[in-house]
C-alpha cells in the first residue's frame, strides 16, 4: 500500500528566511510526487510535481522541491518565505496502475506560518 | 479555465437522510476521486473511478457509495447519513497518462449532519 508521511503538523518561519516542509513516501514502482497548497475554505491548488528527470523541481510562487530516491523524500523548499505563504501544505504520491486507475494518496498536511 | 465543480459549498442534513454530493469536471479526465478532509487527518480517499461505471474503494469507503454514469460526473452517496460523516468533502480529477498528471480540485463541500 502506498503512503505519505508529513512529520510536522506545523512549521513556523520568519519572513525572509528559508523554509522547508518535509515529506516522505512509500510506493511500489516509480513514484509520482506532488505538492499542493490550501488556503482557508478553499480547495487544493497544485504547486509542483516530480515525474522523472532532475531531482530539483521548480514550481509556482517560487517554491521548489527536492526528490531523494534513497531517502524516499520529497521536501518542499523556498529560499525566502513570505507572510502570504502561510497556508496548509499537502504532499501526495500517485502509484502505478491499479485495475486501470491511478490512486492518489495524500499526507496529513503541514500548516506553514510565516511571521513578520 | 479548467474546472471541477461541486454542487454545494455548504450542506446541512439530518441523521439517517440519504445524501448526494455531485462533482462535474470539464477537462475530459479519466480519473475522478472523492476525499474527506478532517483536521489532523489530512485527505483520506473514499472512492475513486478510472472510467465510466468503474470504481475502486479507497481507504475509508464504509458508509459511502459512488456513481459514475458519465465521464464528466462523479457522485458520492451517503446511504444513511451519520454525525461522524460531518466533514469537508473534496472532489478531484486527473488524466490517466503520465503527462499532465496533477489533480484538479473542486472548492469543497462542507457537510454537517445533525
Amino acid at each position: 500500500a502506498q503512503s505519505v508521511a508529513q512529520p510536522e503538523d506545523q512549521v513556523n518561519v520568519a519572513e525572509g528566511n528559508p523554509l522547508t516542509v518535509k515529506c516522505t513516501y512509500s510506493v511500489s514502482g516509480n513514484p509520482y510526487l506532488f505538492w499542493y497548497v490550501q488556503y482557508p475554505n478553499r480547495g487544493l491548488q497544485f504547486l509542483l510535481k516530480y515525474i522523472t528527470g532532475d531531482n530539483l523541481v521548480k514550481g509556482s510562487y517560487g517554491f521548489e522541491a527536492e526528490f531523494n530516491k534513497s531517502q524516499t523524500s520529497f521536501h518542499l523548499k523556498k529560499p525566502s518565505a513570505l507572510v502570504s505563504d502561510s497556508a496548509l501544505y499537502f504532499c501526495a504520491v500517485r502509484g502505478g496502475l491499479t485495475g486501470g486507475g491511478n490512486k492518489l494518496t495524500f499526507g496529513t498536511g503541514t500548516q506553514l506560518k510565516v511571521e513578520l | 479555465d479548467v474546472k471541477v465543480t461541486q454542487s454545494s459549498r455548504y450542506l446541512v442534513k439530518r441523521t439517517g437522510e440519504k445524501v448526494f454530493l455531485e462533482c462535474v469536471q470539464d477537462m475530459d479526465h479519466e480519473n475522478m476521486f472523492w476525499y474527506r478532509q478532517d483536521p489532523g487527518l489530512g485527505l483520506r480517499l473514499i472512492y475513486f473511478s478510472y472510467d465510466v461505471k468503474m470504481k475502486e474503494k479507497g481507504d475509508i469507503p464504509e458508509g459511502y457509495s459512488v456513481s459514475r454514469e458519465k465521464k464528466e460526473r462523479f457522485s458520492l452517496i451517503l446511504e444513511s447519513a451519520s454525525t461522524n460523516q460531518t466533514s469537508m468533502y473534496l472532489c478531484a480529477s486527473t488524466r490517466q497518462g503520465l503527462s499532465d498528471t496533477e489533480a484538479f480540485f473542486g472548492q469543497g463541500t462542507r457537510l454537517t449532519v445533525v
